[in-house]
């Protein structure tokens, strides 16, 4: 069964640096790697899509994805104060509508 | 981007009754999915449904729940009876397709449900 884990649980950086959060899971087949954002009390939005080993940008959101080193990692750049939010990682496995969630990383940007 | 809607934002009910959760799905998606969340936990996979069916489910998918989506109204999910253990938010999420590139999911602002 896929094991998805986050870390750090929460991160604090301040406006402006570099956040970068990170996701393993344990089954090396999986294929879809997404990572989303839940604003206190609201739904999921989604920030960026990956399915091959590399990197995939979307605006101020990259993904990193090793699948060798089952991990994959979010790198947000220039991250404001309204980026302050619980960020999720999903991974697909053999069925690309069954995601496998982690805890969450709770980031918290500082003015 | 695409919206999923869910109503209602919160319902407290007494154990044992029944409640129904709806969900209006993005408009010309077709596949459509139950969530629920624990406070604390993660968020875990329930259902899907596609062309009328359920097609895949888990364990926390009890006797208890069911799902239907009625001539392409609301997409639903009952609870009947509802225990203790079934308090938590449940996510509708919807999907034009499966794969790589059609299989985003868009998930809703979520429903939770207090069971006392």
């Amino acid at each position: 069964q896929q094991k998805v884990q986050q870390s750090p649980e929460s991160l604090t950086v301040s406006e402006g640096a570099m956040a970068s959060l990170n996701c393993t899971f344990s089954d090396g087949t999986s294929n879809n790697f997404r990572w989303y954002r839940q604003h206190s009390a609201k739904g999921l939005e989604v920030l960026v899509s990956i399915f091959s080993d590399g990197e995939k940008e979307e605006g101020r959101f990259t993904a990193h994805l090793n699948r060798a080193n089952l991990h994959v990692s979010l790198h947000i750049r220039e991250p404001q104060p309204s980026d302050s939010a619980v960020y999720l990682c999903a991974v697909c496995g053999g069925s690309n509508y069954k995601l496998t969630f982690g805890k969450g990383t709770l980031l918290t940007v500082t003015p | 981007g695409p919206k999923v809607l869910q109503i209602p934002s919160h319902q407290i009910i007494d154990m044992g009754q029944m409640v129904t959760l709806n969900c209006d799905p993005v408009s010309n998606h077709l596949y459509f999915y139950w969530y629920k969340q624990i406070l604390g936990q993660q968020m875990e996979f329930l259902v899907n449904f596609y062309n009328g069916k359920v097609m895949e489910k888990s364990k926390l998918f009890k006797d208890q729940f069911s799902v239907e989506r009625p001539d392409g109204s609301y997409f639903t999910l009952k609870i009947q009876p509802t225990a203790l253990e079934d308090s938590a938010v449940y996510f509708c999420a919807s999907s034009h397709g499966t794969g790589s590139n059609t299989g985003q999911l868009y998930f809703g602002e979520g429903s939770k449900l207090t069971v006392l």
